[in-house]
């Protein structure tokens, strides 16, 4: 079965190191979002990407996150400089469609520490 | 703006019990409803949806929820509850709208004692 998968599953920085955290979404998918969870809080929405441009991004996205895809199969996530209050789980979703009704696969996450 | 709200955010309850998990939304259109199951070191996995069909939605592993717009609710239930549901489990809304994205509730574990 298709599945997400993300990498690492684990990354450990220092303050104002750079990190890029990456995904392999569904093949045929064409949507793709960032979520975050932080320790004990809720899932948040930070980007959706389609067709090589942000669809929409959150108050949290700020100037210190950027995504990407370079290929034709990578969806990275990159903050530039790291603060503490980064530190929290990142999830990395696909979609085969818009329209809100969709079924979102998720990946597995990456938990990004900052010291 | 959309919201959700899950009351709970730990339930306890014995093996072969109901198990319910309330969720209630707050939207202006509308909304797709949504719950998610997430297992120790996994990520969320589709547990079933509600799109404006059918209001008592059936989903994977005996699951069923009820969409009830009166009482803006979307609440999780299983007759009879299995150690394997022990995980943590999340409403989320979405509409068409937004592009897609998903606001998620607060989450809620469920333990399931022997």
């Amino acid at each position: 079965e298709p599945e997400v998968t993300q990498t690492p599953s684990h990354q450990v920085t220092q303050m104002g190191q750079e990190v890029i955290l990456r995904c392999v979404p569904i093949s045929n998918h064409l949507y793709f979002y960032w979520y975050r969870q932080i320790l004990g809080q809720k899932v948040e929405f930070l980007v959706s990407f389609y067709n090589n441009e942000i669809s929409e991004k959150s108050e949290i996205f700020d100037d210190q996150f950027s995504v990407e895809r370079p290929d034709g199969s990578n969806f990275t996530l990159k903050i530039r400089s790291t603060k503490l209050e980064d530190s929290a789980m990142y999830f990395c979703a696909s979609t085969a469609g818009a329209g809100g009704y969709n079924e979102q696969f998720f990946g597995p996450g990456t938990r990004l520490t900052v010291l | 703006a959309q919201s959700v709200t899950q009351l709970g955010s730990h339930v306890s309850v014995s093996e072969g019990a109901l198990v319910l998990l309330r969720c209630n939304y707050s939207s202006s259109v509308p909304p797709y409803l949504f719950w998610y199951v997430q297992y120790p070191n996994q990520g969320l996995q589709l547990l079933l949806k509600y799109t404006s069909a059918a209001t008592l939605v059936k989903g994977i592993n005996g699951f069923e929820a009820e969409f009830k717009k009166s009482e803006t609710s979307f609440h999780l239930t299983k007759p009879s509850a299995h150690m394997s549901d022990a995980a943590e489990y999340f409403c989320a809304v979405s509409d068409k709208n937004q592009g897609g994205k998903l606001i998620f509730g607060q989450g809620t574990e469920l333990s399931v004692k022997p």
